[in-house]
């Protein structure tokens, strides 16, 4: 039984590029969050989708970011025109029921040159 | 402004039990409190979740008061594989608005 993948796990960009970073929720999981993590810091919440629809993303800039979770297919979180203070590690989760724990990937690291 | 509050670092020896507590004053009524443990380049790993008094698992036990404004995760007789910083997680609700908030961390080192 797969956890959550997310790939790639790593990502190099130039600045100005797009990064599309993807996950695949564990079997069953129709609820998918994503968070974003800065060196020695804790993680932030952006967004939190179920199956096509957006439920909160509060914590997405307004810019350059956008996320889906189509009806086939894994979650995409897309950043646009990327800068340096994109550089990060953006984790994905998913879990069944919103109460429910979630459950963690191992992260993409998103690095901007 | 909502948010938790947690230690940021604890120092232990192995065989020790290890208490690290997250204050969270505008937990949303409906949420769990979940506890996550993460080492470097890695995702958060889930430990434990409850909604109040005391829950207990094969790895930990968490403590929650009535008013569940705060929370305690305990780990029985730590060992070093145990080093890692530990998260809580919770929904705050504050006016109208509602958020996923996770704690600052706790860096927990467990010495031989």
């Amino acid at each position: 039984n797969a956890g959550v993948m997310q790939n790639p796990r790593h990502l190099v960009r130039r600045r100005g590029q797009e990064a599309r970073l993807r996950c695949s929720p564990m079997k069953g999981h129709s609820h998918v969050y994503w968070y974003r993590q800065l060196p020695e810091e804790g993680l932030k919440f952006m967004v939190y989708l179920q199956k096509e629809n957006i439920i909160d993303e509060s914590g997405m800039p307004k810019e350059r970011f956008s996320a889906e979770f189509p009806k086939e297919g894994p979650s995409i979180l897309r950043i646009q025109q990327v800068v340096r203070g994109d550089s990060a590690a953006y984790f994905c989760a998913s879990s069944g029921q919103p109460n429910q724990p979630q459950h963690f990937g191992d992260g993409t690291r998103l690095s901007i040159l | 402004l909502a948010k938790t509050t947690q230690p940021i670092s604890m120092d232990s020896y192995e065989g020790q039990e290890v208490n690290i507590t997250c204050s969270h004053n505008n937990i949303a009524t409906n949420d769990y409190i979940t506890w996550y443990q993460q080492f470097p380049s890695q995702g958060p790993r889930f430990i434990i979740q409850g909604y109040k008094t005391k829950v207990t698992n094969e790895v930990a036990s968490l403590f929650i008061p009535a008013d569940r404004k705060s929370s305690t995760l305990s780990l029985p007789r730590v060992s070093l594989s145990d080093t890692a910083v530990y998260y809580c997680l919770v929904g705050l609700r504050m006016d109208s608005s509602y958020k996923l908030i996770f704690g600052s961390g706790t860096r927990l080192l467990v010495r031989p």
